[in-house]
């Protein structure tokens, strides 16, 4: 398996700018999770998703910040317009149970 | 202020060293509790579970009191390769399988 894919890794963008993050769960996982890691704030849920359902988008910090989820195979978190804050480590995770594998993380910097 | 707290180290021992992290969580409603280990700029990977009655897992040793709403990890004979940030987490309560992060301790063994 190939585990919880993400893309891109590493994204540097100017603020102002539209970020698009995205992020293929584990095949047959029903459940996807959106983090983001600072070293203020620790790791933080944004929001998550049950069989491409958002049930819980209370971490989501402001209106500029979307997530979908088309299928069961893929999920995006836009960030529109971006803002030097936003600038972190973008975890998404899927899972069965409580066993969440997560992915290796978009790195966003935004100038 | 957090949900999980952790303090946040970081702990430096020598190799063979035995340590102890401690956690804290808020919610009293929580039902399951997770110890993660994150190395530097990776993503977190479940390390164990926390059981009410205490469970060991090699030299991890993870225990819940629950009355005093404090769980601990005990990392005996330290190898180098323990060096990480151990996240305490809490299963948030009505909520799925959604989880709450501490912000992480962090080991460094040295030889």
């Amino acid at each position: 398996d190939a585990g919880v894919i993400q893309s891109p890794r590493h994204e540097v963008t100017e603020m102002g700018q539209e970020v698009t993050l995205r992020c293929k769960p584990i095949s047959g996982h029903d459940y996807l999770f959106w983090y983001r890691q600072t070293m203020m704030r620790g790791l933080e849920l944004l929001i998550y998703f049950n069989n491409n359902v958002p049930i819980d988008d209370s971490g989501m910090p402001e209106d500029r910040f979307s997530a979908k989820m088309p299928n069961a195979s893929f999920s995006t978190l836009k960030i529109q317009p971006s803002e030097p804050r936003d600038s972190a480590v973008y975890f998404c995770a899927s899972s069965l149970d409580y066993e969440q594998y997560f992915g290796p993380g978009t790195r966003l910097t935004v100038t | 202020r957090k949900e999980v707290e952790q303090d946040p180290g970081p702990f430096n021992v020598p190799e063979g060293a035995t340590v102890a992290f401690n956690c804290t969580y808020s919610n009293s409603a929580s039902q399951s509790f997770f110890w993660y280990r994150q190395d530097c700029r990776k993503e977190p990977k479940l390390l164990m579970s926390v059981y009410s009655s205490g469970n060991e897992d090699g030299r991890f040793t993870a225990q819940l009191n629950r009355a005093s709403q404090y769980i601990s990890l005990l990392i005996r004979d330290s190898k180098l390769s323990d060096s990480a940030t151990y996240l305490c987490v809490a299963r948030k309560s009505n909520s799925g399988y959604a989880l709450n992060f501490g912000k992480g301790t962090s080991l460094l063994v040295t030889p």
